[in-house]
């Protein structure tokens, strides 16, 4: 069982569309990470939030940590071919080693 | 560049074979993690050392994998008797303590292939 479950696992968009991604846990975590990931790279860290209802922004992209601490989202804003790679979640709970999600793979068609 | 840098890029090896992966974190960073990632999953957690101690190895770290941080600065990941199942990409993090806990930085990984 996947601790962190990310939805679409793929998702192919043209241009300047919008998009979300989901990260979601039945666990509440302490914070969440969200990465890029590029082929043959190590994961990028995007952002990481705290506290629940947290809205962050970084340029196009926003990242909502939920209510509970269970979930997260991260809304993609007129998306361009730059933004194409593997986007991961991870999560801490207390002491533990990060947990990862299986990412969503979004490609971005010019 | 004062990123998280690993050696070597990629690394072929027949089975059987011991293999020995380097891993520098950013300077400052007390914290350094190693992880594998198989294609189509997330990084998998393997260890962790805080300076020069190994805190916390995960269950999926066989008794084939030995990991040190002899000094507290750079770490190396050895496989002895490597299996075809161990082809991977193996990256490392390193973090240190901030106001929001640790957040940590990969390098660029490893990618080691088992013939």
């Amino acid at each position: 069982t996947q601790l962190l479950e990310q939805s679409p696992q793929f998702l192919s968009i043209q241009e300047g569309e919008n998009l979300t991604v989901y990260c979601n846990s039945s666990s509440v975590f302490s914070s969440l990470q969200w990465y890029r990931q590029e082929p043959g790279e190590g994961p990028v860290l995007l952002v990481t939030v705290v506290t629940g209802g947290e809205v962050k922004k970084l340029k196009r992209l926003t990242f909502q940590f939920g209510d509970a601490r269970k979930d997260s989202s991260l809304h993609i804003t007129a998306a361009q071919p730059g933004d194409t790679g593997l986007y991961l979640c991870a999560g801490v709970r207390g002491n533990t080693p990060l947990v990862f999600g299986k990412g969503t793979r979004l490609s971005v068609i010019a | 560049d004062t990123g998280v840098s690993q050696d070597p890029r990629h690394k072929i090896t027949k089975r059987g074979q011991n293999v020995t992966f380097r891993c520098d974190p950013i300077s400052e960073h007390n914290r350094l993690y190693w992880y594998r990632q198989t294609l189509g999953q997330g990084p998998e957690f393997l260890t962790y050392f805080q300076n020069e101690a190994q805190l916390e190895k995960s269950r999926l770290l066989s008794d084939r994998f030995s990991a040190e941080r002899p000094k507290g600065s750079f770490s190396t990941l050895e496989i002895q008797r490597t299996e075809q199942g161990d082809s991977a990409m193996y990256l490392c993090a390193s973090s240190q303590r901030t106001g929001i806990g640790y957040e940590q930085y990969f390098g660029p990984g490893t990618r080691l292939t088992v013939t």
